[in-house]
């Protein structure tokens, strides 16, 4: 079976900081990764994800995400942060042979001026 | 319209009430899902829709019924249903093929459910 977890429910930052969001996963087998971006009143939109080859996934909006085998994460960074990134992100994996999507509980992102 | 839609966007029900919850995809994907985003839960998935046909039911309660009349439509009925049932109903659409997993899911803005 396969599950994630999101370390950070809210993650406060300011404007122009750097963030990292954290994602954990675990999986018998080999996975693929995504982050999705929840705006208010929205569905979910997906930022970047991780199927093979390069371990740094580069995304929209200036996002990238690093996977770590060896640690089994899937973090999220941005080198400096907008107002408008304020918004639920979450992490999920699937597997080679599913398309069944499992998702973190979210982590918030508050970006404050 | 573009991309996944859902009607309607907020919906109030009593527990005795029947309604229904509508999604259509334009991408020409063939695979449709239903899933419930509850305060403070991870997303769960509810049911899954290959070429019209459901592939996967989450274990959920027989009050609610999916309908995929076709790949485009997908609907959920809702009968008889309790106020922990309140939540955001989201759908989503993805193209599935040999990648199996590695699919991307586009998701509609949800439908707000408020049972009273």
């Amino acid at each position: 079976a396969q599950s994630v977890t999101q370390l950070d429910s809210q993650v406060p930052v300011f404007e122009e900081a750097p963030v990292e969001l954290r994602c954990n996963y675990s999986s018998s087998v080999s996975v693929y990764l995504f982050w999705y971006v929840q705006y208010p009143n929205q569905g979910l939109q997906l930022l970047l994800k991780y199927l093979s080859g390069s371990t740094l996934v580069k995304g929209i909006n200036g996002f990238e995400a690093e996977f770590n085998k060896s640690q089994t994460s899937f973090h999220l960074r941005k080198p400096s942060v907008h107002i408008s990134d304020t918004a639920e992100y979450f992490c999920a994996v699937s597997g080679p042979s599913s398309y069944k999507l499992i998702f973190g509980s979210g982590t918030r992102l508050l970006v404050r001026p | 319209e573009t991309g996944v839609t859902q009607t309607p966007r907020h919906l109030v029900m009593g527990m005795t009430n029947k309604k229904s919850l509508k999604c259509e995809q334009h991408l020409g994907h063939n695979a449709m899902y239903w899933y419930k985003q509850s305060a403070k839960k991870p997303l769960e998935l509810m049911f899954v829709y290959n070429f019209k046909e459901q592939t996967e039911n989450n274990s959920v309660p027989s009050r609610f019924s999916p309908e995929c009349p076709n790949s485009s439509h997908l609907f959920l009925h809702l009968h008889t249903l309790q106020p922990e049932d309140s939540a955001l109903y989201l759908c989503a659409s993805s193209q599935t093929g040999t990648s199996g997993g590695a699919d991307t899911q586009y998701f509609g803005p949800g439908t707000r459910l408020t049972v009273l």
